[in-house]
């Protein structure tokens, strides 16, 4: 069974700092990767999906890797601003498409 | 595109009676969601995966009887808790697939059920 996990499991940082966020998995056979952002009491909003041929995906100032030997991806998100404080979690997803998350990381920038 | 639409976003019933929960693709069309069950500070468990026109799939450990799910139309999903219980509160979170697993999935903005 796919075991995802994030690190750490809370940030907090000055804004301006680059964030970067740590996500790892244990089945080497995943799929897809997809990056969301969570706000309390909300739910889920996507933020960069890797396929299974991608190493990266860009979005502005959001970049995530992909590498599937070493079982991990890394959210790196740039010049980071009170409006980026938000729990995000990482999810893998099997042939089968089921998805699979890690437990988050809770991130606050403070101004 | 690709949203989801759920309601409702909070609800608070009383234990013993059943509340039902709305998920719907509002652009595209959905054969397959996915419901979620989240505790505070935990992560999504996936309760269930709901294809159009057949039964849901439960995940192990979710009673059937408890949480009905209905995939009536390609646009539509309902969870059902009956009989709702203090330990049934939570939040719940849909999801679809947006088209193939090659375009990932989409939430809903989840439900707060507070059973009292």
């Amino acid at each position: 069974k796919q075991e995802v996990t994030q690190i750490p499991a809370a940030l907090s940082v000055p804004e301006g700092e680059n964030l970067v966020l740590n996500c790892s998995f244990t089945d080497s056979a995943i799929y897809n990767l997809q990056w969301f952002r969570q706000d309390p009491g909300k739910g889920l909003t996507s933020l960069l999906l890797i396929q299974s041929s991608q190493r990266e995906q860009t979005s502005g100032r959001l970049n995530a890797s992909l590498d599937k030997s070493s079982g991990r991806s890394t959210l790196y998100i740039a010049a980071s601003q009170p409006g980026d404080s938000a729990t995000y979690l990482c999810a893998g997803f099997d042939s089968w498409g089921k998805l699979q998350f890690g437990a988050g990381t809770q991130v606050v920038v403070t101004p | 595109g690709a949203v989801v639409s759920q309601h409702p976003s909070r609800v608070i019933c009383k234990s013993g009676t059943s509340v039902k929960i709305e998920c719907r693709s509002l652009d595209f069309q959905a054969t397959t969601m996915f419901w979620y069950r989240q505790f505070p500070k935990q992560s999504l468990m996936l309760m269930a995966t709901s294809n159009e026109g057949s039964k849901a799939t439960y995940e192990q450990g979710v009673e059937k009887d408890k949480f009905l799910i209905n995939h009536a139309s390609l646009t539509l999903s309902t969870l059902t808790v009956t009989s709702a219980h203090p330990e049934d509160s939570s939040f719940y979170i849909c999801s679809a697939r947006v088209d193939s697993i090659y375009y990932g999935y989409t939430f809903g903005s989840g439900t707060r059920l507070t059973v009292v």
